[in-house]
């Protein structure tokens, strides 16, 4: 398995509260992705980067802001979670520009009450 | 408007025979596609990947094809198996979000059930 960790596994947040989701990799990928997985929406992009404090948004970007200080950690926050964004939050890297396969984490299943 | 689309949200399969699944795209620009296998509670998975250059691409029990002309490809998987059924999601690269990240843009994924 390709050496990727996401933080929290789950996590149950309240309205309103910010939230920080934090990715590690040890593969020394440049790129790295967030996805979010939805019923009847598939996996999303959210936001990515293609190197260390370089990122750009994604399709649903909205709500999120993501940094990425060292190669190995992007982090991914919600400035004030809403209850639309209760889903699972997918990481992925990549060492190209993804025409080879990307490799994702096991998942972070947020919940926003 | 989706870019990637997965028609058959289900499929099941008797185990033995052959499983298709099938992947529309309408962003021309795409030139790298990719299927990934994901089972519940874990992340999604690398399975084969094809690029537009080529209209047929092998590894093991499983092929993907591509009609470039038709904008489809499809997944072939033979024979199928129990441990097969997952959910099964076509990605391709380029176009609107791509540029020169050539970020994946996903299917919605088509679930799939091998019967034994």
């Amino acid at each position: 398995d390709a050496g990727i960790t996401q933080s929290p596994r789950h996590k149950v947040t309240e309205t309103g509260t910010p939230v920080t989701l934090r990715c590690h990799q040890t593969e020394n990928h440049r790129y790295m992705y967030w996805y979010r997985q939805d019923p009847g929406h598939g996996l999303r992009l959210i936001h990515y980067s293609y190197g260390v404090k370089d990122t750009d948004k994604g399709e649903v970007s909205d709500g999120y802001s993501v940094s990425r200080s060292k190669t190995e950690d992007f982090l991914l926050t919600l400035e004030s979670a809403t209850s639309s964004q209760t889903s699972v939050y997918f990481c992925a890297i990549s060492d190209l520009i993804m025409n080879t396969e990307a490799f994702f984490g096991q998942g972070t299943r947020l919940t926003v009450v | 408007d989706q870019q990637v689309k997965q028609n058959s949200p289900s499929l099941s399969v008797q185990e033995g025979r052959i499983s298709i699944l099938n992947c529309d795209y309408t962003n021309s620009m795409f030139d790298y596609f990719l299927w990934y296998k994901k089972y519940p509670a874990e992340g999604p998975t690398f399975l084969i990947s094809i690029s537009s250059i080529k209209d047929k691409n092998e590894d093991g029990r499983f092929t993907v094809f591509l009609n470039k002309s038709a904008k489809h490809l499809s997944l072939h998987i033979v024979p199928s198996q129990p441990g097969d059924s997952a959910v099964y999601f076509c990605a391709a690269s380029g176009g609107r979000y791509g540029g020169s990240q050539g970020n994946l843009i996903f299917g919605k994924g088509t679930k799939l059930s091998v019967k034994p």
